[in-house]
């Protein structure tokens, strides 16, 4: 059965702090891997990532896939009060892109 | 603006009744999708339309649901007799591009009493 990891479920920083967030998956036919912000209403889109080892950058938030090891983080740097929100990662498999997401990961920046 | 339109944003009703959601897509895309969420849960796929037609529909989705699109632009989502399990946050997205992510709606948010 598909399935779509993250770790951790929660975490807690103080405002500069750095912060790794990772998402495993076992996906049948992977196609994208895509993670999105959700704060108290619908995910935003942040990246897409279909290549091994290609990093996606914006602004303080970037990412990459390693296909190999069926994984990708997500890193934000300097973080910020308004960086709180739970963080969805999703695997978009086979012709139909329909999108698996993991539970995400919650985080809380405190100043 | 998401580019997509969900209405109502919230709904109450009460267990047994029927209730409607629709999802109007401001610009015409192939693909709609419909998902579900629960709270501290991911979304789940329910089902998706390419133009008109209804391609996939997830175990989730029981007979009491039905989805359509009649005309490959809205589309809307209807539960029979409602029970409080069905209870959550409905969404709606269309994917950006043939190679873009998704963009999701503000979803229609459903309480069972």
């Amino acid at each position: 059965e598909d399935k779509v990891v993250q770790s951790p479920l929660s975490l807690v920083v103080h405002e500069g702090d750095t912060v790794t967030l990772n998402c495993s998956y076992e996906v049948t036919n992977f196609r994208s891997l895509l993670w999105y912000k959700q704060e108290k209403k619908a995910p935003t889109f942040l990246f897409m990532l279909t290549s091994s080892g290609i990093e996606k950058k914006s602004g303080r938030l970037s990412s990459i896939l390693d296909k190999k090891e069926l994984f990708s983080i997500l890193n934000i740097t300097a973080t910020q009060t308004g960086d709180s929100a739970v963080y969805l990662c999703a695997v978009g498999r086979d012709n139909t892109d329909k999108l698996i997401f993991g539970t995400g990961t919650r985080l809380q920046v405190f100043p | 603006d998401t580019g997509v339109s969900q209405n109502p944003r919230h709904k109450i009703t009460k267990r047994g009744q029927n209730v409607t959601f629709r999802c109007d897509p401001i610009s015409e895309h192939n693909r709609l999708y419909w998902y579900r969420q629960t709270l501290g849960q991911g979304p789940e796929f329910l089902t998706y339309f390419q133009n008109e037609a209804q391609l996939e529909k997830s175990r989730l989705l029981s007979d009491r649901f039905s989805a359509e699109r009649p005309k490959g632009s809205f589309s809307t989502l209807e539960i029979q007799r409602t029970e409080q399990g069905d209870s959550a946050m409905y969404l709606c997205a269309i994917q950006l591009g043939p190679r873009g992510g998704y963009t999701f709606g503000s979803g229609t948010r459903l309480t069972v009493v």
